[in-house]
């Protein structure tokens, strides 16, 4: 069966410092990868996705990268964090149409 | 662009009473829809999916959905809730215009049970 892992669980990061947030599916192939921001109240917003090893289709405008270096591991990066990213990171998988969810990141950034 | 609307924001039910959670959603061409449920500390888990078919779809721990076309909703139902369906509900939508990969969801409605 397939599985999703994400680390770190939490974060606590000063503002100005860089960020790596890691993804990795286990049990699947050539999966679809995404990241997603969860902010109170507003539900999950789709920040990157990748289709393939080095393809990464941005959604929204902003301090964060996305890299895909290897067939299962989706990485989340910033060089410089700012206060409003903090919040709970989710990375997703797909095969065809249905997402599947990881534990999620919560990263606070002061 | 495509948006998905949860009226509720929070729901407090007690034990054995009926639940149903709205969600509309804007799009008018062929659409795939989802409910996801979120429990304490536990990750977001796919509660139910509408592909085509059956407007009436059921899912897992006795939940339903219905697809209305005409009315682009997709509200959740629950018969009787208990203590343990505590926790915050999804819906989200996404379409072939960018390969299914663009899945917009809602705000979410955090529902409490209490026995």
């Amino acid at each position: 069966s397939q599985t999703i892992h994400q680390w770190p669980a939490t974060l606590v990061q000063p503002v100005g410092s860089p960020l790596s947030l890691e993804c990795t599916v286990e049990g699947t192939s050539n999966p679809n990868l995404y990241w997603y921001r969860q902010a109170a109240g507003r539900g999950l917003q789709l920040l990157f996705y990748s289709v393939g090893i080095g393809q990464i289709s941005s959604e929204v405008p902003q301090n964060l990268s996305a890299s895909r270096p290897q067939d299962r591991q989706f990485i989340l990066s910033s060089k410089k964090l700012l206060l409003s990213d903090s919040g709970f990171y989710l990375c997703a998988w797909s095969e065809r149409r249905e997402q599947y969810f990881g534990p999620g990141t919560r990263l606070t950034v002061l | 662009a495509q948006s998905v609307s949860q009226h509720n924001h929070h729901v407090i039910l007690s034990e054995a009473a009926s639940l149903e959670l709205g969600c509309n959603y804007s799009y008018g061409g062929t659409v795939n829809l989802f409910w996801y449920v979120q429990y304490p500390g536990q990750h977001l888990q796919l509660l139910l999916k509408y592909f085509s078919g059956d407007p009436l779809v059921k899912g897992i721990k006795g939940f339903e959905a219905e697809f209305i076309k005409s009315k682009f909703s997709f509200n959740l139902r629950k018969p009787s809730v208990q203590w343990s369906d505590t926790a915050e509900y999804f819906c989200a939508v996404n379409s072939p215009s960018g390969g299914y990969n663009k899945l917009i969801f809602g705000a979410g409605t955090r529902l409490a049970v209490h026995p």
